[in-house]
C-alpha cells in the first residue's frame, strides 16, 4: 500500500524567508512523487515531480523539492517565500510497483506567508 | 495553458436524488480520473478511466457510482441515489498517458452538498 504523511497542518513564514513543507512517503516499489498547490476555490495545480535521477527537482514558481531515499522524504522548498505563495500544499505518491495510476495524497499543509 | 473544466461549481441535491457531475478533460489527454475531498479530510481516489472502461476503482466507488464518456469531450460522474456522506468536493483529472511519471491535471472541482 502507498501512503503519504505531511506532519505539519500549517507553516508560517515571513516574506523573503526560506519556506519548507515536509512530506514523507511509504511505497513498496519505486516512488513517483508529486507536489500540488491549491489556492482558494481552485483545483490542485501541479508544481513538480520526482521520477528518477537528480534528487533535487525544480518546478514552477521557484519551488524545488529534495528527494531523500534513506529518509523516504520529499520536502518542498522555496528559498525566498512570497505572500502570494500562501496556499494549501499537497504531496502525493504513486507506487511504481502497484498496478494502476492512482495518486495517494497527504493531508495537506497550509502555508501562510506574512508580509 | 489547457485546463480541465468542471461544471457545475456547486451542486445542491436532496438525499436520494441522482446527480451528474461533468468534466471536460484536456483535449489530447486519454486518461481520466475522479477524486473527492470530504471537508477537512484527504483527497481520495475514486476511479480511473481509459478507452471507455474503468481501469481502477477504490472501495469508495460502489454500485451507486458510475462514470461515462458520453461523447468525445465530456467525462461524467453519476451518483445514483445520493447520501449525506456523499457531500464533498469532487475533482476531475486527466493525464496525457498511462505512464506513471505523468502528472495528473486537475479541474477546480464541484462542491456537492447533499441535504
Amino acid at each position: 500500500a502507498q501512503s503519504v504523511a505531511q506532519p505539519e497542518d500549517q507553516v508560517n513564514v515571513a516574506e523573503g524567508n526560506p519556506l519548507t513543507v515536509k512530506c514523507t512517503y511509504s511505497v513498496s516499489g519505486n516512488p513517483y512523487l508529486f507536489w500540488y498547490v491549491q489556492y482558494p476555490n481552485r483545483g490542485l495545480q501541479f508544481l513538480l515531480k520526482y521520477i528518477t535521477g537528480d534528487n533535487l527537482v525544480k518546478g514552477s514558481y521557484g519551488f524545488e523539492a529534495e528527494f531523500n531515499k534513506s529518509q523516504t522524504s520529499f520536502h518542498l522548498k522555496k528559498p525566498s517565500a512570497l505572500v502570494s505563495d500562501s496556499a494549501l500544499y499537497f504531496c502525493a505518491v504513486r507506487d511504481g510497483k502497484a498496478a494502476g495510476n492512482k495518486l495517494t495524497f497527504g493531508g495537506g499543509t497550509r502555508v501562510l506567508v506574512k508580509p | 495553458e489547457p485546463e480541465v473544466t468542471q461544471t457545475p461549481s456547486h451542486q445542491v441535491t436532496q438525499m436520494g436524488q441522482e446527480v451528474i457531475l461533468r468534466c471536460v478533460p484536456i483535449s489530447n489527454h486519454l486518461y481520466f480520473y475522479w477524486y473527492r475531498q470530504i471537508l477537512g479530510q484527504k483527497v481520495e481516489f475514486l476511479v480511473s478511466f481509459y478507452n471507455n472502461e474503468i481501469s481502477e476503482k477504490s472501495e469508495i466507488f460502489d454500485d451507486q457510482f458510475s462514470v461515462e464518456r458520453p461523447d468525445g469531450s465530456n467525462f461524467t460522474l453519476k451518483i445514483r441515489s445520493t447520501k449525506l456522506e456523499d457531500s464533498a468536493m469532487y475533482f476531475c483529472a486527466s493525464s496525457e498517458s498511462w505512464q506513471q511519471n505523468q502528472p495528473q491535471h486537475f479541474g477546480d472541482g464541484t462542491r456537492l452538498s447533499i441535504l
